[in-house]
């Protein structure tokens, strides 16, 4: 089965602070797509990262980065220096052989100043 | 802005109705995905369609269809609305059916 979770629910932080969200997946398949998507007040989900299961890489890219490690299948989000725009929900997806998108329940982060 | 535009923005309709939500895919963009996210069940696949064909099947009621027109929008309809299909319905779109699922703002369906 495939399956992604997100275990905090929500995070609250003070601006200026670093914050990880943890994502770990269920799946049985060696080829399959990691992503995270943010889903600010506004209500729309935004695309951030998309990684294959064959690039263990880590990304960075500004203030966000990614650690993805098959061995303990995770894929976690780190934003550093947090700021209030950053205060929405972020969700972790799958995608295997299928097409679809199986996400996670989601991570309500909150900033404040 | 992703470039997948939904209408109508929000949709207030009644029990028993039926309703129609539309999607218009980036440009270029064949395949198109309707997802559902709701506060109980979260965010979840419903339906996929490619190049006007359905490809795959998630979790979609009976009571809701889809199609994929010529000119690459895709309409979702549902009908014989209960309370419980209150939720945001999200359509996404991407180039080809590996690539990333870009997402529009979403129709808020709102059943009384």
């Amino acid at each position: 089965a495939q399956k992604v979770t997100q275990a905090q629910t929500e995070i609250s932080v003070v601006e200026k602070e670093d914050v990880t969200l943890d994502c770990v997946y269920e799946t049985r398949d060696t080829t399959y797509y990691l992503f995270w998507y943010k889903q600010p007040p506004s209500g729309e989900l935004v695309f951030l990262i998309r990684r294959n299961s064959f690039d263990e890489q880590n990304e960075i890219s500004g203030r966000y980065s990614w650690n993805f490690q098959k061995s303990t299948s995770s894929f976690n989000f780190t934003i550093t220096a947090s700021q209030v725009v950053d205060s929405a929900v972020y969700f972790c997806a799958l995608r295997y052989a299928g097409n679809m998108l199986t996400f996670g329940g989601g991570t309500r982060l909150m900033v404040k100043p | 802005d992703s470039g997948v535009t939904q209408t109508p923005k929000h949709l207030i309709t009644a029990t028993g109705q039926r309703v129609t939500l539309r999607c218009s895919p980036r440009s270029g963009d064949l395949s198109v995905y309707w997802y559902q996210q709701s506060l109980d069940q979260g965010l979840q696949f419903l339906i996929h369609y490619y190049n006007g064909e359905e490809r795959a099947k998630g979790n979609i009621l009976e009571r809701f269809s889809a199609q994929q027109f010529p000119d690459l929008h895709s309409e979702l309809n549902l009908s014989s609305l209960e309370l419980g299909d209150s939720a945001l319905y999200f359509c996404a779109s991407s180039v080809e059916i590996a690539d990333t699922q870009y997402f529009g703002p979403g129709t808020r369906l709102t059943v009384l």
